[in-house]
């Protein structure tokens, strides 16, 4: 079945430092979504992208999606301790999203 | 509105027993979603509605598992004979499908305990 892989599983990063997290998909992907989730919240959505080779930008966040449309990652550039949480992507071809294991981020001020 | 709503917000259990969960979902969002997720782990796809129609589902929801939006508007997921491993936060979520992205939107989950 499809799978979504995510690394790094943790992340620790001095405030100011840059992050990125890579998502991979075993099949294609006709969209793919990102989350953040706080400890002890629920995902927000952050992004969508469905074109191959896609990328946006969110302020510091940008948003890649690969050529094939099995990958995508996203930067954090300078973060900021308001950044901390786990960031998932989720991947469909349908409409049943595979969320990622999720890259859980510390920020240390 | 305020957003998706769940209840209830927790529920314990002893395994065996049979519990249902509802989901509320924004007023004009036409998609609902059901997830699982444990602790460490990215929410698992459970099912699908678009308006009362179940359009998709996890192998999961074959068995013990059972959900309905009967008018289009809420949800209840049921799980029967609850094991020890169904303890997690399930999740809901809705979206619309007029919007330029299928911008999913979270319940804040409901938290079961099986003892």
């Amino acid at each position: 079945g499809q799978q979504v892989m995510q690394i790094p599983q943790y992340q620790h990063v001095q405030e100011g430092e840059d992050f990125t997290t890579y998502c991979n998909s075993s099949t294609t992907l006709s969209n793919i979504q990102w989350y953040k989730q706080r400890p002890g919240g629920h995902p927000v959505f952050l992004i969508q992208l469905v074109k191959s080779g896609e990328v946006k930008k969110q302020k510091r966040l940008t948003f890649q999606f690969g050529e094939a449309k099995k990958n995508s990652s996203l930067h954090i550039t300078a973060t900021q301790t308001t950044d901390v949480g786990t960031y998932f992507c989720a991947g469909t071809r349908t409409y049943k999203y595979i969320f990622g294991t999720g890259t859980r981020l510390k920020v240390l001020a | 509105d305020t957003g998706v709503s769940q209840n209830p917000r927790h529920k314990i259990t002893k395994r065996g027993q049979n519990v249902t969960f509802r989901c509320d979902p924004i007023s004009e969002h036409n998609r609902l979603y059901w997830y699982r997720q444990t602790l460490g782990q990215g929410p698992e796809f459970l099912t699908y509605f678009q308006n009362e129609a179940q359009l998709e589902k996890s192998r999961l929801l074959s068995d013990r598992f059972s959900a309905e939006r009967p008018k289009g508007s809420f949800s209840t997921l049921e799980i029967q004979r609850t094991e020890q491993g169904d303890s997690a936060m399930y999740l809901c979520a809705s979206s619309s499908s007029t919007g330029r992205e299928d911008t999913q939107y979270f319940g804040p989950g409901t938290r079961l305990t099986v003892l």
